[in-house]
């Protein structure tokens, strides 16, 4: 059992260039959401989903677009990369609103 | 008032001390409590629940506290595995809106 799965597990990236970052959970949980950690800082929540087909943003949105075309796959893209979104990024998913979250072991995203 | 806070610490302990941790909470209706483990580096992990009665884990207790709006953690007998940035949990709102994360004590032991 995988649990919630995250790739890639590191990337480096010039600024203005886009990528995706894939989070796949075998648990067939309804809720998924992304998050970054940066250096002494608490977690952020960037976008989640409370269902396939949906999406809702968080509390630093800006600069991220994601997609939840299948239950258990939650897809978060930078169309334009830029500096300030060098940061580890957590997927993490959940039966519910009110259930504890299970996280995948991050994405390291350096931006130059 | 932030939805969620903690002391930022660190707590530096010996080992085999008890140390406890407190963390406030904004909305009185929240429901879910948790409280989570990060170690450097790493993910965070589920560590317990915490239920209105109070409940125990092996060396780890946690307790609610409804009137003030605080969770607790108490953890008895430090190992230097137990060196980690705990964090709080809450639900702040309805039961769609995610979970809020405080921002972590972090604890070291020291042997």
């Amino acid at each position: 059992n995988a649990g919630v799965t995250q790739t890639p597990k590191f990337r480096v990236l010039k600024t203005g260039q886009s990528m995706t970052l894939l989070c796949a959970q075998d648990m067939n949980h309804e809720y998924m959401y992304w998050y970054r950690q940066d250096p002494g800082m608490g977690l952020r929540l960037i976008h989640y989903s409370v269902g396939e087909g949906t999406t809702a943003k968080g509390e630093v949105p800006d600069g991220y677009n994601v997609s939840r075309l299948k239950k258990q796959n939650f897809l978060l893209g930078l169309e334009s990369a830029a500096p300030s979104q060098t940061s580890v990024y957590f997927c993490a998913s959940s039966y519910g609103g009110v259930q504890p979250q299970h996280f995948g072991d991050g994405t390291r995203l350096s931006i130059l | 008032r932030k939805e969620v806070e903690q002391d930022p610490g660190p707590f530096n302990v010996p080992e085999g001390a008890t140390v406890a941790f407190n963390c406030t909470y904004s909305n009185s209706a929240s429901q879910s409590f948790f409280w989570y483990r990060q170690d450097c580096r790493k993910e965070p992990k589920l560590l317990m629940s915490v239920y209105s009665s109070g409940n125990e884990d092996g060396r780890f207790t946690a307790q609610l506290n409804r009137a003030s709006q605080y969770i607790s953690l108490l953890i008895r007998d430090s190992k230097l595995s137990d060196s980690a940035t705990y964090l709080c949990v809450v639900n702040p709102y309805s039961g769609n809106t995610p979970l809020v994360f405080g921002k972590g004590t972090r604890l070291s032991v020291i042997a």
